[in-house]
């Protein structure tokens, strides 16, 4: 089975500020993760992948996460918030044993403060 | 070019109602997935094509729930006898690769909200 837990359901920052959003991960396999960025009102986009390639990953808008196997980690970060990071975040999960399917982590709604 | 589409943006429908929600993938596209999303929680997997047939259906909640994708390009998500815990965001997406490799980004429409009262 596989799982992911997103520790924080609600983290907020000031603008300028690191961002940290935390995620762990349960799985049997070796696994990819994702995260993915859900602006209101429209569609689930793409932040970064970790397909075993690079333990560190970077995404778009300056975004990086790094995987961590001892941890069985792959938290999000970025070193200065801007106020259009606002929204809510996703950590996802999917096994390489050719099931298709993305299992997702309940989310984490970013906040940033002027 | 053009992303994920789906229609209608929202439907409400009253309880035990039929209704249809349609997805069209990126062009090209050989894979389309169904998610759903209730309200403060992430997206759950309904069900996945490959083509025009269902690869994987094993999200699909119970016999109420349909998909078809008759042609390997638009698909339509059928609920039968619709319940008031139907109501929920229904997610479309669609990748590029059929190899089953971890590069398949799947990209995601803006979904169809669906209220039953």
């Amino acid at each position: 089975a596989q799982s992911v837990t997103q520790l924080d359901s609600h983290v907020s920052v000031s603008e300028g500020t690191p961002v940290l959003l935390r995620c762990n991960y349960s799985s049997s396999y070796s696994p990819s993760l994702f995260w993915y960025v859900q602006h209101p009102n429209k569609g689930l986009q793409l932040l970064l992948k970790y397909t075993s390639a690079a333990t560190l990953v970077k995404g778009i808008n300056g975004f990086e996460a790094e995987f961590k196997k001892s941890e069985t980690s792959f938290h999000l970060t970025k070193p200065s918030a801007h106020m259009s990071d606002a929204a809510e975040y996703f950590c996802v999960v999917r096994l390489d044993t050719g099931r298709r399917a993305l299992t997702f982590g309940s989310g984490t709604r970013l906040q940033v403060q002027p | 070019g053009a992303g994920v589409s789906q229609t209608p943006s929202n439907k409400v429908t009253e309880k035990g109602k039929y209704v249809e929600l349609r997805c069209d993938p990126i062009s090209g596209h050989t894979a389309l997935y169904w998610y759903r999303q209730s309200l403060g929680q992430g997206p759950e997997f309904l069900i996945y094509f490959q083509g025009t047939g269902a690869a994987d259906d094993s999200g699909l909640p119970n016999d109420r729930f349909f998909a078809v994708r008759p042609e390997g390009s638009v698909s339509t998500l059928k609920i039968q006898r619709t319940e008031r815990g139907d109501s929920a965001v229904y997610l479309c997406a669609s990748s590029p690769r059929t190899s089953g490799g971890a590069l398949d980004e799947q990209f995601f429409g803006p979904g169809t909200r669906l209220t039953v009262l």
